[in-house]
């Protein structure tokens, strides 16, 4: 059972639609990652937040918003995304200071 | 030049045999190496950390070669439920955000 929990598991929407993403972790984890997978791709950060701080946005377009409301949450809101945006993403969480992820199971959306 | 660079293989091997493969990373100063497991369509799992004296865990050894900046993983043995993609994962220095490989196919055959 992972420390990381991700939904929805499965997301389809229109290019019009806006729909969020949500990760929680219990782990007591201070620092909390947005990643993007796409098809036999690499992995892709897109946010970092540390101590509720964004810290790093690698210049993801504005349609992709992240939230941090608290230390054990962290949402990715999305709107008017491109068919190109269909892809795994990937929440992980981490104690700051070189230590492993721990990542959530994804949400695979499909952009329609 | 990229942080962390694998081989993407695939690697296919038989049943019982043994598989190795190396990831290079370009920060000499890196302080913490992990290989990461990833299966078709799943989230990337912590399979072992890497130190500096290497180490082993069942079938599975890791090794740490700083003088020339690359670890390895060596899997002994292999199963069938080894197929998956191995990610090379290092974390530079000063920065908490880990550097991801783009990973190593292994595909194990009956």
């Amino acid at each position: 059972e992972t420390g990381v929990t991700q939904t929805p598991r499965h997301l389809v929407m229109g290019m019009t639609n806006k729909k969020s993403l949500k990760c929680e972790q219990h782990l007591g984890h201070n620092a909390m990652y947005w990643y993007k997978q796409s098809a036999k791709k690499p992995l892709e950060l897109m946010f970092v937040y540390s101590l509720e701080e964004r810290v790093e946005n690698n210049s993801v377009p504005s349609r992709f918003s992240p939230e941090c409301p608290n230390s054990s949450h962290l949402f990715l809101h999305l709107h008017t995304l491109q068919p190109e945006d269909s892809a795994l993403y990937l929440c992980a969480s981490s104690r700051t200071g070189g230590y492993g992820y721990t990542f959530g199971s994804g949400t695979r959306l499909t952009v329609v | 030049r990229k942080e962390v660079e694998q081989d993407p293989g695939p690697f296919n091997v038989p049943e019982g045999a043994t598989v190795a493969f190396n990831c290079t990373y370009s920060n000499s100063a890196s302080q913490s190496f992990f290989w990461y497991r990833q299966d078709c369509r799943k989230e990337p799992k912590l399979l072992m950390s890497v130190y500096s004296s290497g180490n082993e865990d069942g079938r599975f050894t890791a090794q740490l070669n700083r003088a020339s900046q690359y670890i390895s993983l060596l899997i002994r043995d292999s199963k069938l439920s080894d197929s998956a993609t191995y990610l090379c994962v290092v974390n530079p220095p000063n920065d908490y955000k880990l550097s991801f490989g783009a990973g190593t196919t292994v595909t194990v055959r009956a």
